[in-house]
């Protein structure tokens, strides 16, 4: 158990839907990263916080947003779901030297 | 920017076999380096990691790996292997640590191990 938590563990919505997913970091650690793991594309990075605010973008798409809230959990909002968006996104929390990462979440487009 | 290649998609070995997973990256800086392992239906557990001092560097389940920074290598060692260990394995690098810093991944390998 490496102590970051995801909700839900599977989402299964339509296209030109919204979802958001949760994350909870371990406790102490102030940075958040978001990863989508998909057969295409296999693992990419797409935003991290740090303690609130926006630190770093990967493969963002436009249709994809993150906050990281006040008490350090954050959320993945993705809107206007394609199928292609089906992935398994992960989040992680860091001490700076080690990336922890969740169960992740499975999303399944329809 | 920094990229990682995972030479092998597939690797198929017996039970107590050994086994090599190679892994070669391309940074402009200096690097830390990670092997995470992902089992069925599950997420990412870190298997070693690579921040400075020896080369050679020990992890979990009697995994190793050795950096080579003249290669540009990161290979991921086991002795022996056990069916427990059929799982896809992930090289990644990381320029630089601290606050700010993202992880890149290869592709993957997948192992499987048969009896």
């Amino acid at each position: 158990d490496s102590g970051v938590t995801q909700t839900p563990k599977h989402l299964i919505t339509a296209t030109g839907q919204r979802v958001t997913l949760r994350c909870s970091p371990r406790s102490g650690d102030l940075s958040v990263y978001w990863y989508q793991q998909s057969l295409d594309q296999g693992l990419q990075f797409l935003i991290q916080y740090y303690n609130g605010e926006e630190r770093a973008k990967g493969n963002i798409l436009e249709r994809f947003s993150a906050q990281q809230f006040p008490d350090l959990h954050s959320e993945l909002n993705l809107s206007s779901l394609e199928l292609g968006d089906s992935a398994l996104y992960f989040c992680a929390s860091s001490d700076g030297y080690e990336q922890y990462f969740g169960p992740g979440t499975r999303l399944t487009v329809t | 920017a920094q990229s990682v290649t995972q030479l092998d998609s597939q690797v198929p070995v017996f039970e107590e076999a050994p086994v090599e997973l190679r892994c070669n990256y391309s940074s402009s800086v200096s690097v830390y380096l990670f092997w995470y392992v992902q089992y069925p239906n599950q997420g990412l557990q870190l298997l070693l990691k690579y921040l400075s001092g020896s080369t050679l560097v020990k992890g979990i389940n009697g995994f190793e790996a050795e950096f080579n920074k003249s290669q540009t290598s990161f290979h991921l060692r086991k002795p022996s292997v056990h069916i427990s260990d059929t799982a896809e394995y992930f090289c990644a690098v990381s320029e630089g640590g601290g606050s700010n810093y993202k992880l890149t991944f290869g592709k993957g390998t997948l192992l499987t191990v048969n009896p």
